[in-house]
């Protein structure tokens, strides 16, 4: 069975604390591993897809990377706009595209 | 291009009753899906379809029933609401492995 789990569950950071995210996984398989954003009453926001160990992605002041076993998102300089709920999901191989197994999510807040 | 679009917003049921979720999405994409979201239970998918006139279950697919009679909609249904069915509904839709979200449907079941 495939598992995500993320950690911590809440992170607070003031403005301009660089910290990272954790995503560890078990699948089948890796065919993808997404992260997303989420803002409270909203539906989540694609941020990267990373498809083999030793990639990353960047986008503004977040990074992905992953490794066989996890997956890191670097938040470098944060600011308020950046508090969200941060999800990771991993796909297994020989699943349909999209079909995702989430994990339960990081609250990240950012105080200015 | 209005993305992913979900209806109703917000539903009251009482157990037993019966309701219909609408997820209609204006990128053509083939693939959509049915999650619940639980506190602390993260996003779970319910029912997905690879296709118009597929559909195929998920984690935890009891209790709801879906169709995909037009490649733009994807319809949830609940036969008869239990209180275990009380979450937050997200539809979406992807193309290639980049999934597209709609913004929610709220349901309580009393």
């Amino acid at each position: 069975e495939d598992q995500v789990t993320q950690s911590p569950e809440a992170l607070r950071l003031q403005e301009g604390e660089s910290s990272s995210l954790n995503c560890s996984y078990t699948v089948s398989g890796l065919r993808g591993l997404f992260w997303y954003r989420q803002d409270p009453g909203k539906g989540p926001e694609f941020l990267f897809t990373l498809y083999s160990a030793g990639e990353e992605k960047e986008k503004e002041r977040l990074k992905a990377t992953l490794t066989k076993k996890e997956s890191f998102l670097h938040i470098t300089a944060p600011k308020p706009e950046d508090s969200a709920t941060y999800l990771c999901a991993v796909q297994a191989g020989g699943t349909s595209y999209g079909k995702l197994t989430f994990g339960q999510g990081t609250i990240l807040t950012v105080h200015p | 291009n209005a993305g992913v679009t979900q209806t109703p917003k917000f539903r009251v049921l009482k157990t037993g009753q019966s309701m219909t979720l609408l997820c209609a999405q204006d990128m053509n994409h083939e693939y959509m899906y049915w999650y619940r979201q639980d506190p602390g239970m993260g996003l779970r998918l319910i029912h997905y379809s690879v296709g118009e006139g597929t559909t195929a279950k998920g984690e935890v697919p009891d209790g709801y029933n879906v169709s995909r009679l037009k490649k733009q909609n994807f319809l949830l249904g609940l036969e008869s609401a239990a209180p275990s069915q009380t979450s937050v509904y997200f539809c979406a839709s992807c193309s290639y492995n980049e999934q597209f979200f709609g913004p929610g449907t709220r349901l309580t079941v009393l």
